[in-house]
């Protein structure tokens, strides 16, 4: 079946542009979750979604980063006034069920953004 | 000082050699760790999950977690070019289940 899908795969900003990135999660999974992973390191939690309920965004680096998933399926991240050190993989995993201890998450293939 | 520290590689093995990747962490509420493999330009895959402390075999993978240590590995037997990616560990506490703290990685390449 379809895994996590994320669109766009390569996205490059000027310094200050909003950028908008998509998550789409398995159908009928219940848990979100948005990871930033800086090159050579490992995935940063950023927030999680349970269906519509956003229940944890102490990852946010700032104001600036904002997620929502409004109907409790597709996700979207959203970047105002890009940095340069918003330059990042965005990954996007989700789970089937809500919060259960140690469920698996399954990953996107990430969103690449490159700030210039 | 990082929550989670991953022995950062890289690693180069020849084919067939027995691998050993580790983690340490400082949070003694961590309950469930996990290894990934992420290939490049890919998002990690699940490989092992375990509960609490022992040990669990998949395979030709063996996870191992000794909670009194902080201390968690990977073994892979009979190593395979497949094999080359890169190996995260990460760790859940019970109360945050769904949020991951991950390792920055060990990146292994298995030479046929």
């Amino acid at each position: 079946g379809a895994g996590v899908s994320q669109s766009p795969r390569y996205k490059v900003a000027k310094r200050g542009q909003d950028v908008a990135l998509r998550c789409d999660p398995i159908s009928g999974h219940v848990s979100l979750f948005w990871y930033q992973q800086a090159l050579g390191q490992g995935p940063e939690f950023l927030t999680y979604f349970q269906n519509e309920a956003q229940l944890d965004k102490s990852g946010l680096p700032s104001d600036r980063f904002f997620a929502e998933r409004p109907e409790g399926s597709v996700s979207t991240l959203k970047i105002q006034r890009t940095q340069q050190e918003d330059s990042a993989v965005y990954l996007c995993a989700s789970s089937p069920r809500g919060g259960v201890r140690g469920e698996t998450q399954y990953f996107g293939p990430g969103t690449r953004l490159l700030v210039l | 000082q990082k929550e989670v520290e991953q022995d950062p590689g890289p690693l180069s093995v020849p084919e067939g050699a027995i691998v050993s990747l580790n983690c340490t962490y400082s949070n003694s509420a961590f309950q469930y760790f996990m290894w990934y493999r992420q290939y490049s330009r890919k998002g990690p895959e699940l490989l092992m999950y375990t509960y609490s402390s022992g040990n669990k075999e998949d395979g030709r993978f063996t996870a191992q977690v000794d909670k009194s240590s902080k201390y968690i590995s990977l073994f892979i037997r009979d190593s395979q070019p497949s094999d080359s990616a890169t190996y995260l560990c990460a760790m859940s506490a019970f109360i945050n289940a769904g949020k991951s703290t991950f390792g920055d990685g060990t990146t292994l390449t298995v030479k046929p």
